[in-house]
């Protein structure tokens, strides 16, 4: 069973609106939580990286929020852009040593004029 | 010129041969890594190298083999493809602060006849 959940599996949004995507996790003990961004055919790109005693973290429209009592994240994506069109996976960390990371199996956004 | 290159990006092969993706990074980390990419599901590691003289595998090393050429080559190897390896492979690099991959290459879709 996977230790990372996310949903919705794909959202559709008009451009311009507000969306916010959940990751809950399962994983401990917990080191840290990023998310990325992944474009059809590139690789996956970092937006946002948090600790567990960070609540909340911003790259332009993106803002991250984490609750690491609740083992919950959110990704919010603000005034949408069709170029927010992607995959956006959620990564926990269980330690920074040993190279192993649990990754979500990602929502797929897809904005429309 | 990309941080992380990944040669071929595609690339159709039958079942039985021998295959190796390539991985260059430009970034001067230490530490590199191969993931596999299957629809619906989360990233996958097969193998990470901390560094020339340490490889250790990940989740789902069966069936491949991995050489660290020097700090900024990481190859994989498939010895004996097979149709169940078809899925798209991302190398990714990090420095030694820990913590998830921070930059990925655009991966190799790979298919299996």
């Amino acid at each position: 069973k996977n230790q990372v959940e996310q949903s919705p599996q794909s959202l559709i949004i008009l451009e311009g609106k507000n969306c916010t995507l959940q990751c809950n996790y399962t994983v401990s003990p917990f080191s840290n939580l990023r998310w990325y961004k992944q474009d059809t055919g590139r690789g996956p790109v970092s937006l946002t990286i948090m600790t567990f005693s960070e609540n909340t973290k911003s790259n332009g429209r993106y803002t991250a929020t984490l609750d690491a009592d609740t083992k919950q994240s959110s990704l919010h994506i603000t005034a949408s852009q069709l170029s927010d069109s992607a995959s956006y996976i959620c990564v926990v960390s269980l330690t920074d040593s040993w190279g192993k990371f649990q990754f979500g199996a990602g929502t797929q956004v897809v904005v429309t004029p | 010129d990309a941080d992380v290159t990944q040669t071929p990006r595609n690339r159709i092969t039958k079942t039985g041969k021998r295959i190796m993706l390539e991985c260059s990074q430009t970034k001067g980390h230490d530490r590199m890594y191969w993931y596999r990419q299957d629809p619906g599901l989360g990233l996958r590691l097969i193998y990470y190298s901390f560094d020339v003289k340490d490889i250790n595998k990940g989740e789902i090393s069966d069936g491949y083999s991995v050489s660290r050429q020097a700090q900024a080559k990481f190859s994989l190897s498939l010895e004996s493809a097979i149709p169940n390896q078809t899925a798209l492979y991302f190398c990714a690099t990090s420095d030694n602060r820990g913590g998830q991959p921070q930059h990925f290459g655009d991966g190799t879709r790979l298919s299996i006849l």
